[in-house]
C-alpha cells in the first residue's frame, strides 16, 4: 500500500525553525516528484514547493529562502526545513507524490498531514 | 502569477448534478486537477489531466476545460459528495510553481 506519514509538526515561536518530514512506503520513493501542500486553518490549498527524483527544487514566493525541501532516498523520507517561521506559516502541512501514478504532475497520493503552530 | 477562480459554494440537491467551475486566463492551455477534500482528512484527486479519472473515482465525476474555464461536474450528487473542492494548475511561466484555485464548498441540501 501507498503510504505518506508527516511528523515533526508542534509550537514554535515566531523566528524560529522546525524540521517536518515525511516517511514513503510501498513505492520507489527515488524516482518519484515530491511536493508540500499547506493549508492554514480555515482557509485553502497553498502549494509550498517541490523536490524532483535527483534532487532540484523549485519553492513558492512566500517561503523562498526560508524553508528548503530535500530528500534522503536511502531512507524513502522527504523533509521540509523551515526557518524564520512567521505567524503566517500557521497551517497543517501536507507531502504528496506527483505524477506517480498519473500524468501531467497531478497530486496522486497525500499523507495526512502535521499541523504548524507559529505563536508566541 | 497565474490565478485561479472558483466560485465559494455550490448547493445542489440530492441526485441533480453540480458543476464547479474553475477559471483561468486561458486555463484550456493548461492541465487541470480537481481535489475533494472533506473535514479533516488529507485532500484526494478526483479528476486529473482536465479529464481523467483516477482509479476509485465513480464515473460521476467528470471533468472539462476551455476557454477561461475548467469545469467538474458530478452527476447524480450523493450526500457524500459533500465536501470542498480544489482545481490546481502547474504555472510554468514562474519557475513552474503549483497553483491552487481558492476552493468551492459543495453543500447537498
Amino acid at each position: 500500500e501507498v503510504q505518506l506519514v508527516e511528523s515533526g509538526g508542534g509550537l514554535v515561536k515566531p523566528g524560529g525553525s522546525l524540521r517536518l518530514s515525511c516517511a514513503a512506503s510501498g513505492f520507489t520513493f527515488s524516482t518519484a516528484w515530491m511536493t508540500w501542500v499547506r493549508q492554514a486553518p480555515g482557509k485553502g490549498l497553498e502549494w509550498v514547493g517541490r523536490v524532483k527524483s535527483g534532487g532540484a527544487t523549485d519553492y513558492a514566493a512566500p517561503v523562498k529562502g526560508r524553508f528548503t525541501i530535500s530528500r534522503d532516498d536511502s531512507k524513502n523520507t522527504l523533509y521540509l526545513q523551515m526557518i524564520s517561521l512567521k505567524i503566517e506559516d500557521t497551517a497543517v502541512y501536507f507531502c504528496a507524490t506527483e505524477g506517480y501514478n498519473y500524468r501531467e504532475n497531478a497530486l496522486d497520493v497525500w499523507g495526512q498531514g502535521t499541523m504548524v503552530t507559529v505563536s508566541s | 502569477s497565474y490565478v485561479l477562480t472558483q466560485s465559494p459554494s455550490v448547493s445542489v440537491a440530492p441526485g441533480q448534478t453540480a458543476r464547479i467551475t474553475c477559471g483561468g486566463n486561458n486555463i484550456e492551455s493548461r492541465s487541470v486537477h480537481w481535489y475533494q477534500q472533506k473535514p479533516g482528512q488529507a485532500p484526494v484527486l478526483v479528476v486529473y489531466g482536465d479529464s481523467d479519472r483516477p482509479s476509485g473515482t465513480p464515473e460521476r465525476f467528470s471533468g472539462s476545460n476551455s476557454g477561461n474555464t475548467a469545469t467538474l461536474t458530478i452527476s447524480r450528487v450523493e450526500a457524500g459528495d459533500e465536501a470542498d473542492y480544489y482545481c490546481q494548475v502547474w504555472d510554468s511561466s514562474s519557475a513552474h510553481q503549483g497553483v491552487f484555485g481558492g476552493g468551492t464548498k459543495l453543500t447537498v441540501l
